[in-house]
């Protein structure tokens, strides 16, 4: 069956540091890929997404490209903040869509002033 | 209106108790999910709910029971439930059949004593 690996972490970074949390993925043809943040204390919150090879997907400084020749979706911010300090999960759906989200471990990520 | 709300918030009940956890949405999605979360783990799918019709039971215990009066509004029902059943619980929405970027509630803080 489908499967999100990714790095688990926790991960302490100071402020400005550069962040990767790594993602790869098994699945069959194409499916649609997610990151998703969780704040201390809430739900779940859609950071960036692609739905087909090459797509960069963008949103608040972070960035993911969907690779399909290495099967990854690694998450970058070029410069975190206190204020990224949550928890990360990648995620897959099926190709052609799927009630269903596939959903990797989890990194917690801390961040320092 | 671009998010899902979840009442209440928090909530402690005892193993003898009934009660109700409720999620809405207007953001016209035709499908419904259920998460349950457990501390520093990914969410676990219970039930989802296509075109206000059960779709899927990921075999979950029928202390849990899932209703969709209609296509805003989702219940989960809860009676005799365990100390083990002690968890955040999430509800999302979709626009349904191959929309597949879920939209996460709030969540709902369960202990169970």
């Amino acid at each position: 069956g489908d499967s999100v690996t990714q790095m688990e972490g926790p991960v302490t970074l100071s402020e400005e540091a550069f962040l990767t949390i790594n993602c790869t993925y098994t699945a069959t043809g194409y499916p649609s890929l997610f990151w998703y943040v969780q704040y201390p204390g809430e739900g779940l919150q859609l950071l960036l997404k692609a739905t087909k090879a090459d797509d960069k997907g963008s949103n608040k400084g972070f960035e993911a490209t969907y690779r399909k020749e290495t099967t990854s979706f690694h998450l970058e911010k070029g410069s975190v903040q206190v204020s990224d300090s949550a928890v990360y999960f990648c995620a897959l759906s099926e190709q052609g869509g799927s009630e269903k989200l596939v959903f990797g471990k989890g990194m917690k990520l801390t961040v320092n002033p | 209106d671009t998010e899902v709300t979840q009442t209440p918030k928090h909530l402690v009940m005892g193993m003898t108790n009934k009660k109700s956890l409720k999620c809405e949405q207007h953001m016209g999605h035709r499908a419904m999910y259920w998460y349950k979360q457990k501390a520093k783990k990914p969410p676990e799918l219970m039930f989802v709910y296509s075109y206000e019709k059960l779709s899927i039971n990921e075999s979950v215990p029928s202390r849990f029971s899932p209703e969709c009066p209609n296509s805003s509004l989702l219940n989960l029902h809860l009676h005799a439930l365990q100390p083990e059943d002690s968890a955040l619980y999430l509800c999302a929405s979709t626009r349904g059949h191959s929309y597949n970027e879920q939209f996460f509630g709030p969540g709902t803080r369960l202990t169970v004593l």
